[in-house]
């Protein structure tokens, strides 16, 4: 069974670091068309994607956001994990790592995690 | 602002067939794809590349494209298709993704 489980704090404060793991099973971090990405969802609003990174060590970030995050692997763990420095309460929301297909012409997020609400707030 | 349009809401009756549109430029380039979330719940992929289904999807959603327009149809909408449904697709950079900003089915 494939599964993708976020972990993190679920409470940071103004101007912290956070730090989110997505623990991934039933797939490796090493299959070439795969790869993991971060995405996130402000109460009431849309999705935002945040990152990706593949296999070969790829990665790419939303523009917005790019300086700061920061995205990693540990294929050995089958965990990603997303940085997001200076956080702010805009940043509050629920945020989902989800796996990430490349197919000839579609790219496309065919599982997700539960998701992990973060707060931020003094 | 999203790079992918979405029209806020639609609403359809219960049986009847309704279509839910995205407009973007990048989707002359890029086929889009579809999630499904429904209230507390993670987005769910409903339909990618050209018109694929995962597996436990009903073959009452289908999808298509033209030009910068991809559409989800649901045919014989039911109550439990009531949800909100986001497109996404790769943008002009071919390495990062958008999503569109939701559109919110009722089933009447």
């Amino acid at each position: 069974q494939v599964t993708l489980k976020e972990s993190g704090p679920a409470l940071v404060k103004p101007t912290e670091t956070l730090t989110l793991t997505c623990s991934v099973s039933g797939f490796s971090l090493s299959n070439a068309r795969m790869g993991v990405s971060w995405i996130r969802q402000s109460p009431g609003k849309a999705l935002e994607w945040l990152a990706h990174i593949f296999s070969n060590d790829e990665k790419s970030y939303s523009t917005s956001l790019k300086s700061r995050l920061t995205i990693s692997k540990d294929t050995s763990k089958s965990q990603v994990v997303l940085t997001m420095t200076n956080m702010d309460p805009v940043d509050t929301a629920t945020y989902y790592c989800a796996r990430i297909r490349r197919d000839y012409s579609s790219w496309y997020f065919d599982l997700w995690g539960r998701g992990t609400l973060v707060t931020v707030s003094s | 602002s999203s790079e992918l349009t979405q029209d806020p809401a639609v609403s359809v009756a219960l049986g009847q067939t309704v279509r839910i549109t995205c407009q973007g430029d990048y989707l002359r380039s890029y086929l889009a794809s579809w999630y499904q979330q429904k209230p507390g719940q993670a987005p769910v992929l409903v339909i990618y590349g050209k018109n694929y289904r995962p597996s436990g999807i009903p073959d009452r959603f289908s999808g298509s494209s033209s030009g910068n327009t991809a559409s989800l149809a649901i045919t014989g909408a039911q109550a439990e298709d009531e949800a909100d449904y986001y497109c996404n697709s790769r943008d002009s950079s071919g390495n990062h993704l958008a999503f569109g900003g939701g559109t919110k089915l009722t089933v009447l």
